[in-house]
This record gives C-alpha cells, structure tokens and sequence, in this order.
C-alpha cells in the first residue's frame, strides 16, 4: 500500500541553525501539507501546497519556513534559523484532490531545537 | 471558545467494552468531519470520514455527526488492546478548494485485557 515517508526520523539541532525536513508524497497525490505537533499539544496546519505553490499557510508559518518540491517526488519543509520553540514532531501529508480527499500522514519527523 | 474540543482523558476501558469518543466545534462552516487513530510516535492514520450529519458505520467503527448541535462522535464497538491509542477528531470546510485539517486535542484510550 503507498504510504507517505519522511526523513529524518529525528533531528537535533542548535538554536539559530537552518534544517530540511523531507517527505516523499503518495505518488499519484497532487496536494501537499505539512503540520506539526509540539509535545502534549494538538495537531496543528502549517501550509498547503499544490501546483507548486503554496495555497494556504498558518499564522505559524511565517518568514524563518519555507516549502518547495524541488523534483518530482520531494516536498520538503526547512525552518532557516531554529528557535526553542521549533521543537515538535513535523508531519508531512498528501491528498489526491482537494475537497472531500483524504489526507495521508507520513510517520513524522522529531526535531528537537536546543 | 476553541474551534475544536475534545476531551484528552486517558479513558481506560475492559476489551469487549463499547467506547464513546466525542468532540465539539464551533464554526458551523465544518463540513468534512475525521477520526483518525494515532500510536505512541506515530503519524494520525485516517478511520473514519463523513460528510454531513448523520451515522456511518465500518466494522467495529460508527461515526455520527450532529452538525445541529455542532457535535461528533467516534464509537468502538468491541473494544480490543490493540485499540489503544490516540483518537484524534479532525474537521475541514470547503474554503476554494484547499483542506487544511482543524484538529481536536486527542482523547488517549487504553484497553485492558
């Protein structure tokens, strides 16, 4: 069964350093998503993404994220200078369409900011 | 008022018990409505979809939706340890064609043998 993935599983980094999220989407899916999840909190939306570019982002996702799908298989998230509050489990989703379309969620990435 | 509100528990039942899983919204504009189940570090896995009031039934799963009373339910029915996790409510109104998913808390059931 296609499944969503995502690299790395883990992700530790120092505060003020730039890191890359990646995920490969469900192959045939032409809508991308990310959200994150901070520990004991809910799941929250970052961005959308579709036609290669972005369609809808949070108040979350400000200047420090960008998105983009540099080939035909990788969507990636990168935060450009990590803060404290970074820290969170990253999921990467993908749907088929839009509306009423499932959305997929790959296993997450952990990234913890010290 | 939060847009989604879900009970975090934990909610700890006996396998073969009948679990009720509930949450609240408050923007009448929801109109896609989701459970989706999460394990210990995992990413959510999507049980059940519906659209529109009303019940939807899938194995030892039923989703109801009360869209008048802004009000959606998750039933288990023989419950088993393997269903202990996190059970998210997710929503999604139609808003030119892009789905961001509003998500409840998460209500964390275990299941004891």
């Amino acid at each position: 069964e296609p499944e969503v993935t995502q690299t790395p599983s883990h992700q530790v980094t120092q505060m003020g350093q730039e890191v890359i999220l990646r995920c490969v989407p469900i192959s045939n899916h032409l809508y991308f998503y990310w959200y994150r999840q901070i520990l004991g909190q809910k799941v929250e939306f970052l961005v959308s993404f579709y036609n290669n570019e972005i369609s809808e982002k949070s108040e979350i996702f400000d200047d420090q994220f960008s998105v983009e799908r540099p080939d035909g298989s990788n969507f990636t998230l990168k935060i450009r200078s990590t803060k404290l509050e970074d820290s969170a489990m990253y999921f990467c989703a993908s749907s088929e369409g839009a509306v009423q379309e499932t959305q997929y969620f790959g296993p997450g990435t952990r990234l913890l900011v010290l | 008022q939060k847009e989604v509100e879900q009970d975090p528990g934990p909610l700890s039942v006996p396998e073969g018990a009948i679990v009720s899983l509930n949450c609240t919204y408050s923007n009448s504009a929801f109109q896609y409505f989701m459970w989706y189940r999460q394990y210990s570090r995992k990413g959510p896995e999507l049980l059940m979809y519906t659209y529109s009031s009303g019940n939807k039934e899938d194995g030892r799963f039923t989703a109801q939706v009360d869209k008048s009373s802004k009000y959606i339910s998750l039933f288990i029915r023989d419950s088993q340890p393997s269903d202990s996790a996190t059970y998210l409510c997710a929503m999604s109104m139609f808003s030119g064609g892009y789905n961001k998913l509003i998500f409840g808390a998460g209500t964390r059931l275990a299941v004891h043998p």
